[in-house]
């Protein structure tokens, strides 16, 4: 089975720095995706980054961007010029998905970590 | 993104009775859903998967008979809560996956169930 491990309970950075938030997993299977979710205070979860392990290069959204190590089994999310409303919960989620049939599997979600943003 | 709606935001139930949560993927059909749990300051928890028009799939100790999931069409799912008791009281989190790479899937606001 499938598990992911943020190993970072609680991050802190200051307002338009830049932190990184921590990812491993564990799997057997060469073809998966992982993600970011994002779950403000609303508690709506909110998908910020995809990343598919058959790519090589990193993904990136606006601000967000993953360092993919899949030798290492590795996926940290870097969240550059932080703001305000970045702060939540982050969530590391794991999700096979084999090409050759077509289906894909439940997510597989890491503990979280709770990200705050200070003046 | 596509939307996923969840009614109600907020419901308050009296022990023994039941509750019913409805999960709405507003533009995508969903064939699949989830229903999640969410503990205080907790990752999801997946209860069950269910696919249009079939059985849902229970998580291993979700107690099938007390948590009901209807698959009726591709975008309404619901989650019955009978004879609630009080250590049902959580947070529930509807997901609808869409039926195409990248299966893309879209969560719901969730619904917040106290039982008294």
């Amino acid at each position: 089975a499938q598990t992911v491990t943020q190993s970072q309970p609680e991050m802190s950075v200051q307002e338009a720095e830049t932190v990184t938030l921590s990812c491993t997993y564990d799997t057997s299977e060469s073809d998966y995706y992982l993600f970011w979710y994002k779950q403000p205070p609303s508690r709506q979860m909110i998908l910020v980054i995809r990343q598919e392990a058959y790519k090589q290069q990193n993904a990136t959204e606006n601000r967000f961007s993953v360092n993919f190590q899949k030798a290492a089994k590795s996926f940290s999310l870097k969240i550059s010029d932080s703001q305000l409303g970045d702060a939540a919960m982050y969530f590391c989620a794991y999700r096979s998905y084999p090409r050759a049939t077509g289906t894909a599997s439940k997510l597989t979600f890491g503990t979280g970590t709770r990200l705050q943003v200070t003046l | 993104g596509a939307v996923v709606s969840q009614h109600p935001s907020r419901v308050i139930c009296k022990s023994g009775t039941s509750v019913k949560i409805e999960c709405r993927s507003l533009d995508f059909q969903a064939t699949t859903m989830f229903w999640y749990r969410q503990f205080p300051k907790k990752s999801l928890m997946l209860m069950a998967t269910s696919n249009e028009g079939s059985k849902a799939t229970y998580e291993q100790g979700v107690e099938k008979d007390k948590f009901l999931i209807n698959h009726a069409s591709l975008t309404l799912s619901t989650l019955t809560v009978t004879s609630a008791h009080p250590e049902d009281s959580s947070f529930y989190i509807c997901s609808a996956r869409t039926g195409r790479p990248p299966y893309e899937q879209y969560f719901g606001p969730g619904t917040r169930l106290t039982v008294t």
